[in-house]
């Protein structure tokens, strides 16, 4: 099947940039997307971009797309302490559309 | 807030009850969802309705059973589940099969 991955764990400092990465293997996906996921919460969407997009940019957040690769980035500006929590990156294709996601991102930002 | 409601939020069953996690929205969508999410597995897309009719089933024990009386309501029934069925289990919507998922909070169960 399709397969989606990225890394397990990020740390950062309280200011800096945060760079979350991402791959997957489905050539025909259409949607890519970031979720966020708080401690006890649901999954919250972030923000996506078409797959005939290089970037997206929205406020504090830089999404970029490497189509040849196959590989999808999170930049977070300006990183927070309430930016922790998980981070999903998913890709949308397949005859209903659904949506598969990697393993998330634990980011943790420290003081 | 994203306008999918799940209730319970927490569940504790054991392997012999038959309980229902109970999913609403009020979003106008068409298509709505089950995932599950384990530890450190990714997310796994259990069922998938459109219009009230399932497009997607993968693979999942029958166990579970979804249903889907309307367009704002979806439910998953549950009966003699097994304790590595203990898992978030996330509800979502999108407006159709193309457009983006909105999630709900999740039921957090465990087998025991």
């Amino acid at each position: 099947g399709e397969d989606v991955e990225q890394s397990l764990f990020l740390s950062v400092r309280e200011g800096d940039s945060s760079v979350i990465n991402c791959t997957y293997t489905d050539s025909s996906s259409t949607y890519l997307y970031w979720y966020k996921q708080e401690p006890g919460a649901g999954l919250q969407l972030l923000t996506y971009i078409f797959s005939n997009m290089d970037m997206k940019q929205d406020q504090r957040l830089t999404v970029l797309l490497n189509k040849k690769d196959k590989h999808l980035s999170l930049r977070i500006a300006d990183t927070q302490t309430g930016d922790s929590a998980i981070y999903f990156c998913a890709e949308s294709s397949g005859s209903a559309r659904q949506l598969t996601f990697g393993s998330g991102t634990q980011l943790t930002v420290l003081p | 807030e994203t306008g999918v409601t799940q209730t319970p939020r927490h569940l504790v069953m054991g392997m012999t009850n038959k309980k229902s996690l109970k999913c609403e929205q009020h979003l106008g969508h068409n298509a709505m969802y089950w995932y599950k999410q384990s530890a450190k597995k990714p997310l796994e897309l259990m069922f998938v309705y459109s219009l009230e009719e399932r497009v997607e089933n993968n693979s999942v024990p029958s166990r579970f059973s979804p249903e889907c009386p309307n367009s704002s309501h979806l439910f998953l029934h549950l009966h003699t589940l097994q304790p590595e069925d203990s898992a978030l289990y996330l509800c979502a919507s999108s407006q159709d099969l193309a457009n983006e998922a909105f999630f709900g909070q999740g039921t957090r169960l465990t087998v025991v």
